[in-house]
């Protein structure tokens, strides 16, 4: 039973507009949630975290809004720029390991 | 060096033969992990070493073993694979919880293909 999901395996945005990734999970006592991008040929990148205690959290171009009684993450991008083009996984904390889910990739188009 | 390394970046071996991956580490962390990533599946976690002992093993299959020498330093022993076992193999490093938070930093893998 996948605990982590991420359910459009990909999205295709311009550049200069806004990216939304979507992240649902199912075990409400996960601690923190974390979104890490990966190129090809490259290991994940870590990107952005959010504790289970916020709502959310801003680091630049990207903020990652948590929903916890929808049981759901976001990860927003603005604006997109074509270096942004990869794939994104989201990866829930559970006590001490990372649950991750299947990814999506993104691609920013000019 | 920075960040985390892994050697080789690409295996190509038989059914028969003995490998290892290496992955170094130079973040000063004090847990290790060996993660799988098949296509179109979630990153899969391996094993996890904290302080140099081994505190997780997801029911891997014996064919894989690892070794975690000291805590900048983490192998995976590979013999008798299956053509199934080809796959990228990710080793990640951070610090234990008790010091740090969740982040979990990863090396660039090694693309390992079973003949």
């Amino acid at each position: 039973d996948q605990q982590v999901k991420q359910n459009s395996p990909s999205l295709s945005v311009q550049e200069g507009r806004i990216s939304i990734l979507n992240c649902d999970y199912t075990n409400s006592m996960f601690d923190y949630f974390l979104w890490y991008k990966k190129y090809p040929a490259e290991g994940p990148t870590f990107l952005i975290s959010i504790s289970s205690i916020k709502d959310k959290n801003e680091d630049g171009r990207f903020t990652v809004f948590l929903n916890k009684s929808a049981k759901h993450l976001s990860l927003h991008i603005v604006p997109s720029q074509p270096g942004d083009s990869a794939v994104y996984f989201c990866a829930a904390d559970n006590t001490d390991k990372l649950i991750f889910g299947t990814g999506t990739r993104l691609q920013v188009f000019p | 060096e920075t960040g985390v390394t892994q050697t080789p970046r690409h295996l190509v071996m038989g059914m028969t033969n003995k490998k290892s991956l290496k992955c170094e580490q130079h973040l000063g962390h004090n847990a290790m992990y060996w993660y799988k990533q098949s296509a179109k599946k979630p990153l899969e976690l391996m094993f996890v070493y904290s302080l140099e002992e081994r505190v997780e093993n997801n029911s891997v299959p014996s064919r894989f073993s690892p070794e975690c020498p000291n805590s900048s330093h983490l192998f995976l022993h590979l013999h008798t694979l299956q053509p199934e076992d080809s796959a990228l193999y990710l080793c990640a490093s951070s610090q234990d919880r008790l010091a740090g938070g969740p982040e979990q930093f990863f090396g660039p893998g090694t693309r390992l293909t079973v003949l």
